[in-house]
């Protein structure tokens, strides 16, 4: 199956400073979505992409959708406690039946 | 709204138990997906189904098996568990698969622990 390399892996960071994360991938996606997972929950999403080059924000959320289509990244701006939690990216192939997950960022944010 | 519904949410089960974690949507959407994550990792696919009756392994399907008999529900099965089964469960869903608009919603999870 394909891979998607998420980094950095952990993250640890003080209130109001601004998070960046991305995902790279050997292959092609068509669409790429971020989601956020809190302990004991499922995953929730955040952002959505749908076209290389697109950048789409949800509050102090960013996301591109790289050019190449094989990249995307996650910027957090001025960070506050309940931004803590594990961030994923996700790629859907060409298919579009298969959604392959990063193995996640884990975010901690001090008061 | 009710989205994806799990059940059950937390489950013990002895080596070589079966079991059915069941889910339900009510999105109508075609496609539904298990997934497995184990602690600090990311979700790997376990089975996919892209409508009523069609389904396809993903990239750990061992020791699972799964049904779509309806749109609305993708029960899970576990037969003969093994201690490697122990997880987090999700299950998720989406209207289409494809690059406009689609987007995949996820259940609350299920826990289970094999001893």
């Amino acid at each position: 199956g394909q891979q998607l390399n998420q980094s950095p892996q952990s993250m640890f960071i003080q209130e109001g400073e601004d998070v960046s994360m991305n995902c790279t991938s050997s292959s092609i996606f068509n669409t790429w979505l971020w989601y956020k997972q809190e302990p004991g929950e499922g995953p929730v999403l955040l952002i959505a992409l749908y076209k290389a080059g697109e950048l789409t924000s949800n509050g102090r959320l960013t996301a591109q959708f790289g050019i190449t289509r094989k990249d995307s990244f996650l910027n957090i701006s001025a960070s506050i406690p309940s931004d803590v939690g594990i961030y994923f990216c996700a790629g859907l192939e060409t298919s579009g039946s298969r959604l392959t997950f990063g193995e996640g960022t884990q975010l901690t944010v001090n008061p | 709204n009710a989205g994806v519904t799990q059940t059950p949410k937390f489950r013990i089960l002895k080596i070589g138990q079966s079991m059915t974690l069941q889910c339900t949507q009510d999105m109508n959407h075609n496609y539904m997906y298990w997934y497995r994550q184990d602690p600090g990792m990311g979700l790997k696919l376990i089975y996919y189904s892209v409508g009523a009756g069609i389904t396809d392994k993903g990239e750990v399907p061992n020791g699972y098996n799964v049904s779509r008999s309806t749109t609305e529900d993708f029960p899970l099965r576990l037969e003969l568990a093994a201690p490697s089964q122990t997880s987090v469960y999700f299950c998720a869903s989406s209207r289409v698969a494809g690059p406009n608009g689609n987007t995949i919603y996820f259940g609350e999870g299920s826990w289970l622990t094999v001893v």
